[in-house]
């Protein structure tokens, strides 16, 4: 069965730093995508960024990066330069991409702060 | 920007009400979907459609019902509220097809069952 493990439920991190959000996968399948998804305290999901499973590079959105590591089914968001406004929480989520299959599974999330 | 709305936004209803959360998209996509959040929390797929007239159950059990007469619409009912069913409803909606696309997120519906 697929899964999704977020083990951080909360992270600080310092304005203007780096910060790696971990995200670890299980999954039989061959073909799969996974996502990152930031949810303010509004409520709403923004997409962050995307990694198909046979992307050879790692994605890269702005200040966002996957750091996708196929071999030890690891998926680590890194967030260059936190902002305050990068206070969130942030949810990984993994998709097959088979025939018609379309589920997502979320993970638990990570609650990250930003300090000033 | 996504173009996937929700209505109400909150809502505070008694026990035994039947209520109808609405969720509608421009953006034509063929997938819709229903997750159920608890505040902090992951969220839990509660239903989905492929398409018109194509509505499944997700992996969590839901008392509510959906239905899918139209592409843009596809809304959210219960038959009877009830305090358990006191959580945030997020619609999403995504591109069809064989390749793997991000879903994109209505603002959800945050659900009060006094």
């Amino acid at each position: 069965a697929q899964k999704i493990t977020q083990t951080q439920p909360g992270m600080f991190v310092q304005e203007k730093e780096a910060v790696t959000l971990d995200c670890t996968y299980d999954t039989s399948d061959q073909s799969y995508g996974l996502f990152w998804y930031k949810q303010p305290s509004s409520g709403e999901m923004i997409f962050l960024i995307y990694q198909g499973s046979y992307d050879e590079q790692n994605a890269t959105e702005g200040r966002y990066s996957l750091n996708f590591q196929k071999a030890r089914k690891s998926a680590n968001l890194v967030i260059s330069a936190s902002q305050l406004g990068d206070s969130a929480m942030y949810f990984c989520a993994m998709r097959d991409g088979g025939t018609g299959g379309f589920k997502t599974i979320f993970g638990a999330g990570t609650r990250l702060f930003v300090k000033a | 920007e996504a173009d996937i709305y929700q209505t109400p936004r909150y809502l505070v209803i008694g026990t035994g009400k039947k209520i109808t959360l609405e969720c509608s998209q421009t953006m034509g996509h063929d997938k819709m979907y229903w997750y159920q959040q608890d505040p902090g929390m992951e969220l839990h797929l509660i239903h989905y459609s492929y398409g018109v007239n194509s509505t499944e159950k997700g992996d969590l059990s839901s008392e509510s019902t959906v239905s899918r007469i139209r592409t843009e619409h596809f809304p959210l009912t219960l038959e009877s509220a009830r305090p358990s069913h006191t959580s945030q409803y997020l619609c999403a909606s995504s591109e069809g097809g064989q390749g793997v696309y991000e879903q994109y997120f209505g603002p959800g519906t945050r659900l009060t069952v006094t």
